[in-house]
């Protein structure tokens, strides 16, 4: 079975400051790996995902992660962060063997970002 | 290519009503899989299905929940004598095939009253 943990429901930084959200996972196979956002009211937004190769994923507005398996981890930064990144990111993970599209999400992280 | 549309986007029953959430996917996208949304927590896998086949319902309750993805039309999550515990947001996805990442709707927002 698989489980995703997102430790800190709550993050808040300074506009400019460094974005760290951590995501780690449990599967019995190599996973694919997924983060979305979720602005208020809205649906979900793919930010980034990870199947095979690079482990340095790169996605959409600025937004990295790093596919560590030895320590299980998928963690969200972004350099410098901005008013428009505040919302809810949700880590998520599928089997390579299964169905890429069955996931199982953590519980989320709110970010929050002041001036 | 218009997104994955979900409708109604905010739907209120009374209890003991039926409630039927409508899911039409994107074009080309013959995989759908409904995802619900409690209030604080995470999205939990609901049901997942190709057209006309249910292929994976693991996550549905065992009673009260059913989905369809008929040949013709939208896929619809049919929730019957809602309780209070139903409220919460259903998101649908859809992807082209099995193994590609899946696009997500707006969702529908149910309360149930």
């Amino acid at each position: 079975a698989q489980s995703v943990t997102q430790l800190g429901s709550h993050v808040s930084v300074s506009e400019g400051a460094l974005v760290l959200l951590r995501c780690n996972y449990s599967s019995s196979v190599p996973p694919y790996l997924f983060w979305y956002v979720q602005y208020p009211n809205q649906g979900l937004q793919l930010l980034l995902k990870y199947t095979t190769g690079a482990t340095l994923v790169k996605g959409i507005n600025g937004f990295e992660a790093e596919f560590k398996k030895s320590e299980t981890s998928f963690h969200l930064t972004k350099p410098s962060a901005h008013m428009s990144d505040a919302a809810e990111y949700f880590c998520a993970v599928s089997e390579s063997t299964g169905t890429a599209s069955k996931l199982t999400f953590g519980t989320g992280t709110r970010l929050q970002v002041t001036l | 290519n218009a997104g994955v549309m979900q409708n109604p986007r905010h739907l209120v029953r009374r209890r003991g009503q039926e409630a039927r959430l409508r899911c039409s996917p994107m074009k080309g996208h013959s995989h759908v899989y409904w995802y619900r949304q409690l209030p604080e927590e995470g999205l939990k896998f609901m049901v997942y299905l190709q057209k006309e086949n249910i292929i994976d319902e693991s996550g549905m309750p065992k009673e009260r929940f059913s989905a369809e993805f008929p040949k013709e039309g939208p896929s619809i999550l049919r929730i019957q004598q809602v309780v209070r515990g139903d409220s919460a947001a259903y998101f649908c996805a859809s992807s082209p095939s099995r193994d590609r990442e899946a696009f997500f709707g707006q969702g529908t927002r149910l309360t149930v009253v």
